[in-house]
């Protein structure tokens, strides 16, 4: 079955920076990447998807890229801020039938105001 | 629209009790799923359903059941709840398996002593 690994598990910054959040996943056969935010106390929640016929999306700060040679897809998040503090959570499964989502460790992300 | 909901928020359980936890969507979903999490451990899917009437195993299973009620209601089930099994547990769901975004509800945080 699909395997995905994410790193970093714990990523601090400040104020303003950027952060990136790296998975790999093993299936050569997924192809919808799905990137999740868990503010404390809450539910994951969606907040970017890629699928495999486009190499990068942008929505506002955040963007996701995809290497479907190497395999890997990143979470890039510019002028970060506290409210970006929370955990992310990768995944990958494949379009139609029944493949269930796979989903990565997740990341701790803290923006330092 | 009130998305997924999950009763209760908390529960603290003795060893060898048991308990069902409620799972509710509005949204028509086909699918709906389980999960637990656990510190460094991200999300283990418990058991999913595919579609109404049907219902499969995840990663984690043992010592869980689920019913599918109808297609709004997925109910997860501890027959004799162990410590191991102190964890945050998610409900979501989505319109079909793979390829689709997954919806959270808030989860419950359960503790067995």
């Amino acid at each position: 079955g699909e395997n995905v690994e994410q790193h970093p598990s714990t990523l601090s910054v400040q104020e303003g920076d950027s952060a990136v959040i790296k998975c790999t996943y093993s299936d050569s056969a997924s192809n919808y990447f799905p990137w999740y935010k868990q503010e404390l106390g809450k539910g994951p929640q969606l907040i970017i998807d890629i699928r495999s016929n486009v190499g990068e999306k942008k929505d506002q700060r955040i963007a996701v890229t995809l290497n479907k040679t190497a395999k890997h897809f990143s979470l890039h998040i510019t002028e970060t801020q506290p409210e970006d503090s929370a955990v992310y959570f990768c995944a990958a499964s494949i379009a139609g039938g029944s493949y269930i989502p796979t989903f990565g460790r997740g990341t701790s992300l803290i923006v330092h105001p | 629209n009130a998305g997924v909901t999950q009763t209760p928020k908390f529960q603290v359980l003795k060893t060898g009790q048991s308990m069902t936890l409620q799972c509710a969507q509005d949204m028509n979903h086909n699918s709906m799923y389980w999960y637990r999490q656990d510190p460094g451990m991200g999300l283990r899917l418990i058991y999913y359903s595919a579609s109404e009437g049907t219902t499969d195993k995840g990663e984690v299973p043992n010592g869980y059941n689920v019913s599918r009620l109808n297609k709004r209601e997925f109910s997860l089930r501890l027959e004799s709840a162990a410590p191991s099994q102190t964890s945050v547990y998610f409900c979501a769901s989505s319109p079909g398996t793979g390829g689709y975004e997954q919806y959270f509800g808030p989860g419950t945080r359960l503790t067995v002593t």
